[in-house]
């Protein structure tokens, strides 16, 4: 059975310091890893992929993640954070070759000025 | 493009009614599948639909069904509701099967008195 584990469920920076959302996983087969965001309200954004590609993955709004097969590992980090970079970020796992997706319980990412 | 759109928004029934929401995908997107997000959780898979077939289902009771019609447009369905079946339901889209990335809506707020 596949998992993630969202190791923070609260982070805090300040406006321009570094992002680190960290993410563990679990899986049987070979995974494909997504970091999702969801503003207040809203529904979910797709932000990147992981896919057997490129280990070092660059998604939308500067955000980047790392696969780490052998931490089984897929953080996600941002140089610099901005204000609007607040909302919760859902690291996920799916199967390869399978529409399910496994969310993990969520990091609220808090930016302040 | 429109994205993913649900209707209706917010919703509010009692306990032991039924409930129909519904999900239009993005143009040409031919998969669909329906998460539930209790708050302060992350989404759980209820189903997915390819093609007007059943692809996947998750742990849910049978009280869930779900069907795609020839539109690729979808009914999420719910039947003898519960205080814990209140929640955000999540559609997502994908243009077909496997290991594609899914596009979400904004969701349907369900609450239950």
């Amino acid at each position: 059975a596949q998992s993630v584990t969202q190791l923070d469920s609260h982070v805090s920076v300040s406006e321009g310091t570094p992002v680190l959302l960290r993410c563990n996983y679990s899986s049987s087969y070979s995974p494909s890893l997504f970091w999702y965001v969801q503003h207040p309200n809203k529904g979910l954004q797709l932000l990147l992929k992981y896919t057997s590609a490129a280990t070092l993955v660059k998604g939308i709004n500067g955000f980047e993640a790392e696969f780490k097969k052998s931490e089984t590992s897929f953080h996600l980090t941002k140089p610099s954070a901005h204000m609007s970079d607040a909302a919760e970020y859902f690291c996920v796992v799916s199967e390869r070759g399978f529409q399910k997706l496994v969310f993990g319980t969520g990091t609220r990412l808090l930016v302040s000025p | 493009d429109a994205g993913v759109t649900q209707s209706p928004t917010h919703l509010i029934k009692t306990r032991g009614q039924q409930v129909t929401l519904r999900c239009s995908p993005i143009s040409g997107h031919k998969s669909v599948s329906w998460y539930q997000q209790v708050l302060g959780q992350g989404p759980q898979f209820i189903f997915q639909y390819y093609e007007k077939e059943e692809r996947g289902r998750g742990n849910f009771p049978d009280r869930f069904s779900a069907r795609q019609f020839p539109n690729y447009s979808s009914e999420l369905n719910v039947n003898a509701l519960l205080l814990g079946d209140s929640a955000l339901y999540l559609c997502a889209s994908s243009p077909r099967d496997g290991n594609q990335p899914q596009h979400f809506g904004d969701g349907t707020r369900l609450s239950i008195l």
